[in-house]
This record gives C-alpha cells, structure tokens and sequence, in this order.
C-alpha cells in the first residue's frame, strides 16, 4: 500500500485559513487522495478526495501537486470545532472491491480562539 | 439518513474474558469494514466484507478474533480470549457500492483490565 507523511501536529488560530501538507511521493496513477478527519471520541468523517484536479465542497479545498506527489487540505477559515486529527489517505481506484483505507498517524490540528 | 451503528459504546472486561461487537451499517452498503484503533494511533483496518464475503482478513489475528456477516447485513466482531493489548475502539465503516467515501460509526471502547 502506497504511504503518505504527514506533520504530527499542527496550530491554527481561529477563522484563519489552515494548510495541512501530504506528501505521497510513491503514489501511483489509480491512486484516489483521500482526507478524512476524526473529532474526539468519534470515527473518522469523509472531507474530500480528488485524483488529478484541485477539488472544493463545503468543507474544504484539495490542491494536488501538479506531479501528484504532494497534496495540501485548505481549511479556509478554522473554526474550533475543526480541531480534530486530520488523515492523508491514498486509495486504489477499484471501487469495484471496496478500496480500503489504510490510515496512518495523521496530523492533530488544534486551533486556538 | 440513518448513520452506521455499533454497541455496545463501552465495554470492560478481564484478559481471557469473551466479547462481541455489533455493527448495523447503512440500509443498502455492500461492503463493510472493522478496523481496531489503539489509543494515540490511525485505525487499523482487521477485516473487510463485501456482502457477506470476506475481501481481507489478512490483518485480522484469527486465533482470538472472529468476524461475521450474516446475510449481507450487520455484522458481529468477537474477541476470545482478550488480551491487555486488545483495549482499543473498535470501528465499523460501510461503504456504497460505486462511491469513495466510507461511513463511520462511532466506535466500541474496549477495555481489558
């Protein structure tokens, strides 16, 4: 399974925008980067994924590198319920088989009022 | 839309005791997912299910740890015996056919003393 490196933690203070980094530089062409996130005492939620584009939804914007070995989750303004542990995840692309997640330590993001 | 639910929230128990977890995913999510999440760590996943087949197992300890899911539906995690290392949360995620983004429920604490 292809690996991500993440920063252990990171600080933010509130209603400013934050940048969380991802490096994957082994990741492969069917390979989907995925981001979830975990608030304390509950299972991981779902942000955003992208493959080759930048993508935006409600919650936040995914920059992929041009050549796909980094990518960066922008959270445009923090709110302090955004403190949470935030996961850098490559996917394979077979949906057909359930790609599994296969999560690594994340990034604690805590943001400060 | 009903999220993925999992009981017992809290469990404890004595090393070498017994028990089971249960998951009740989304009406209508083929594949579904137990992952095992120590304290400080990413999930880790045990055991994937696609209907009522097992995908991977591969990082499922089968001496102590058992899974099933009967028709297709929810599912059960049983530990026998417990150890000490087996305090965790264990997580059940389901998955839409076609889709990338996995369903979390809340998690079951463990606690072997």
């Amino acid at each position: 399974d292809a690996k991500t490196t993440q920063p252990n933690s990171m600080e933010s203070n509130e209603e400013e925008p934050v940048h969380l980094p991802c490096n994957h530089s082994t990741i492969s062409g069917t390979d989907y980067i995925h981001w979830y996130r975990q608030l304390p005492s509950q299972g991981p939620e779902y942000v955003i994924h992208g493959l080759t584009s930048n993508v935006n939804n409600r919650m936040a914007s995914l920059a992929i590198a041009e050549d796909r070995k980094s990518s960066t989750l922008i959270l445009h303004r923090a709110t302090l319920r955004d403190a949470a542990v935030y996961y850098c995840i490559l996917r394979d692309g077979n949906y057909n088989q359930g790609g599994k997640l296969i999560f690594g330590q994340g990034t604690e993001l805590s943001v400060k009022p | 839309e009903a999220g993925v639910a999992q009981s017992p929230r809290y469990k404890i128990i004595e090393k070498r005791q017994s028990v089971a977890f249960w998951c009740n995913p989304i009406s209508g999510h083929a594949t579904l997912y137990w992952y095992q999440q120590i304290l400080g760590q990413g999930p880790k996943l045990l055991i994937q299910f696609q209907n009522n087949g097992v995908v991977d197992d591969s990082q499922l300890p089968k001496d102590r740890f058992s899974a099933e899911r009967l028709k297709g539906v929810d599912s059960t995690l049983k530990i026998q015996p417990a150890k000490l290392e087996d305090s965790a949360v264990y997580l059940c995620a389901s998955l839409p056919a076609y889709t990338g983004e996995l369903f979390f429920g809340e998690g079951s604490r463990l606690t072997v003393l």
